[in-house]
């Protein structure tokens, strides 16, 4: 139980474009879903934090405006990198915090996704 | 954020026990103790978490300080497989977890 999936695994894109990667969670309701990115030989590094049906808390020094966030449901939470230049390519990855999963102490991981820009 | 401070890197064998020390002198009464681990190009993946007492689990068991101020994971047989980065973190009940640094385990076969 308590699997997180992230859509797509990795992407390439052209500069100037914008990317959507989806973060679901398979088998419990996710009350709470966090997104990171990881930069190579770096650890992981908190974006945003989104509850369902409310705007998301950015962390210090994150751009809402460039990374929009939407926790439309339970169950799913969006990531849209608008207008991604190279210095965005990193590798993104959620987390999903839900009722019946563990507590409310843990949070489980997606894969991730790879977004290399152009 | 309280701060953790762990080794940059250990080494073991396999099919030895490993233990992989926290260093957390800045507890709060109310903070959690988390560790997480991540394989190569993967998301991270829960380990086992506590607050004041010893915790087992099937992958591990967790020793707290008396004084909390430190804490071990202990990796009772590792195998290949266990060669990961792990994090120590401290963390209040269902708040964000904030990753530090963490310990590169190297597995020897």
């Amino acid at each position: 139980g308590a699997v997180v999936s992230q859509h797509p695994s990795w992407v390439i894109c052209k500069s100037g474009t914008s990317v959507k990667i989806e973060c679901r969670s398979l088998d419990f309701q996710a009350t709470t879903m966090f997104w990171y990115r990881q930069f190579p030989k770096q650890s992981l590094m908190l974006m945003a934090t989104s509850n369902e049906g409310s705007k998301a808390t950015y962390e210090q020094g994150v751009e809402k405006d460039k990374f929009l966030i939407n926790h439309a449901s339970l169950t799913l939470s969006t990531l849209t990198v608008t207008s991604a230049h190279p210095e965005d390519s990193s590798f993104y990855i959620c987390s999903a915090r839900g009722r019946l999963a563990g507590g409310p102490n843990t949070q489980y991981f997606g894969p991730g996704t790879r977004l290399t820009v152009l | 954020d309280a701060k953790t401070t762990q080794p940059n890197s250990m080494e073991s064998n396999e099919e030895e026990p490993v233990h992989l020390p926290c260093n957390h002198s800045t507890i709060s009464g109310t903070d959690y103790i988390h560790w997480y681990r991540q394989l190569p190009s993967q998301g991270p993946e829960y380990v086992i978490h506590g607050l004041t007492s010893n915790v087992n689990n099937r992958m591990a068991s967790l020793a707290i300080a008396e004084d909390r101020k430190s804490s071990t994971l202990i990796l009772h047989r590792a195998t290949l497989r266990d060669a990961a980065v792990y994090y120590c973190i401290l963390g209040l009940e269902a708040q964000k977890l904030v990753f530090g640094q963490g310990t590169r385990l190297t597995i020897n076969p």
